[in-house]
């Protein structure tokens, strides 16, 4: 069965600061790839996924994650945070969706 | 577009009663939707997948009698919690996929649904 991993439960950043966050899956096969955001008191939203072609994909709000595939990896990097994007951040893999525990980040002004 | 509500957005009631949760895709048309749990400080867990006109798939360790899940139209779907518990006291949360679609598309998620059972 497929599976996702978020190795960082909780992630305190300044602004300014980069930042990168992990995802690793386990599943042997092809993989379509997602990271969504969800703000407090929102619904998730999309910030970009991977389905094949150019493995580092742009998202919104100048989010990029990197898919490598040797590693079963796709991290989430942003080259500076800014306050607004305090967010709980999901990866999640494939088309029925089986999400990772999620990453709180918080970033200070 | 592809807009996703879900009703109602909280509901408190009573230990042994139930409780039904609508999920509506406002703007397409949804061949597929799906049904998650959020626990607090957790991840999403997939529940079900709703198929519109057939019985929805449960997930491992889902009471198929307790989640009754209904995909009667092409933008509805809803969740009933039958006898509800104090343990089923969490957010609900739907998704729909676009009809006539692949499986490879994103999925587009409603607000979710905070169920209290006191």
């Amino acid at each position: 069965a497929q599976s996702v991993s978020q190795h960082n439960h909780h992630v305190i950043l300044s602004e300014a600061a980069s930042l990168e966050l992990g995802c690793n899956y386990s599943y042997g096969g092809t993989v379509n790839l997602f990271w969504y955001v969800q703000y407090p008191g929102q619904h998730l939203q999309l910030l970009l996924k991977y389905f094949s072609g150019d493995p580092l994909v742009k998202g919104i709000k100048g989010f990029e994650a990197e898919f490598i595939k040797s590693k079963f990896s796709f991290n989430l990097r942003k080259p500076s945070v800014q306050w607004s994007d305090t967010a709980e951040y999901f990866c999640a893999v494939s088309s029925d969706m089986r999400f990772g525990a999620g990453t709180r980040l918080t970033v200070k002004p | 577009g592809a807009v996703v509500s879900q009703h109602p957005s909280r509901v408190i009631c009573k230990s042994g009663t139930s409780v039904k949760i609508e999920c509506r895709s406002l703007d397409f048309q949804a061949t597929t939707m799906f049904w998650y749990r959020q626990f607090p400080k957790k991840s999403l867990m997939l529940m079900a997948t709703s198929n519109e006109g057939s019985k929805a798939t449960y997930e491992q360790g889902v009471e198929k009698d307790k989640f009754l899940i209904n995909h009667a139209s092409l933008t509805l779907s809803t969740l009933t919690v039958t006898s509800a518990h104090p343990e089923d006291s969490s957010f609900y949360i739907c998704s729909a996929m676009p009809a006539g679609t692949g499986r490879l598309v994103e999925q587009f998620f409603g607000p979710g649904t905070r169920l209290t059972v006191l």
